[in-house]
């Protein structure tokens, strides 16, 4: 079974610093998809971004970045130039490629930017 | 427009009361995922359904029921056997294609035990 571990419950940066937010994951699959989302105080679910396992570029998108170990089983989120409005919970989840399977959701991170 | 839409977005449910929270979409989506979020916490899978009138039980499926008649339709309905329902709940659907998988959500339902 596949399992998503975010190790950081909350952390907090100052405004326009760099913040790198940590997610490994067990799994036997070879191509899968992970995700990370933020939730904000509005609970609503937003995608960050989106990295392909068979994909060997990482993805980025705008300040948001992200490092993917697949050896390693890591998929770490990169915040550049930290802004107040990316104070939410962050979440790192995992979806297989095919078949009927569950995706399954790491417990968060909250996260602080401080003015 | 195309999405989730999770009705009511707030409801309040007495001792001992069914009650059904709504989840339609609009995206042609084979698979519908209902969570659960307690204050301060993660997502906890209730049920999950792959393909119409097919669904599996999830992590925390006890004092939950659900239905799909319908490709867009994953009702859940909170039953007096759950003991502690009061959360904030979220409808999820996703597709597996060559595009690429995705995963989208409604905006969530709020339920509270009075």
């Amino acid at each position: 079974a596949q399992t998503v571990t975010q190790s950081q419950p909350e952390m907090s940066v100052q405004e326009a610093e760099t913040v790198t937010l940590s997610c490994t994951y067990d799994t036997s699959e070879s191509n899968y998809y992970l995700f990370w989302y933020k939730q904000p105080p509005s609970r609503q679910m937003i995608l960050v971004i989106r990295q392909e396992a068979y994909k060997q570029q990482n993805a980025t998108e705008n300040r948001f970045s992200v490092n993917f170990q697949k050896a390693a089983k890591s998929f770490s989120l990169k915040i550049s130039d930290s802004q107040l409005g990316d104070t939410a919970m962050y979440f790192c989840a995992f979806m297989k490629h095919w078949g009927d399977d569950k995706i399954i959701f790491g417990k968060g991170t909250r996260l602080h930017i401080l003015p | 427009d195309g999405g989730i839409t999770q009705s009511p977005k707030y409801l309040f449910r007495k001792e001992g009361q069914n009650v059904t929270l709504s989840c339609e979409q609009n995206l042609n989506h084979d698979a519908m995922y209902w969570y659960r979020q307690d204050p301060g916490q993660g997502l906890r899978l209730i049920y999950y359904s792959q393909i119409v009138n097919d669904f599996q039980k999830g992590d925390i499926a006890e004092g939950y029921s659900v239905s799909r008649e319908k490709k867009e339709s994953f009702p859940l309905t909170v039953t007096s056997a759950q003991k502690n329902p009061t959360a904030f709940y979220l409808c999820a659907s996703s597709i597996q294609g060559i595009s690429g998988n995705t995963i989208y959500f409604g905006e969530g339902s709020w339920l509270t035990v009075v």
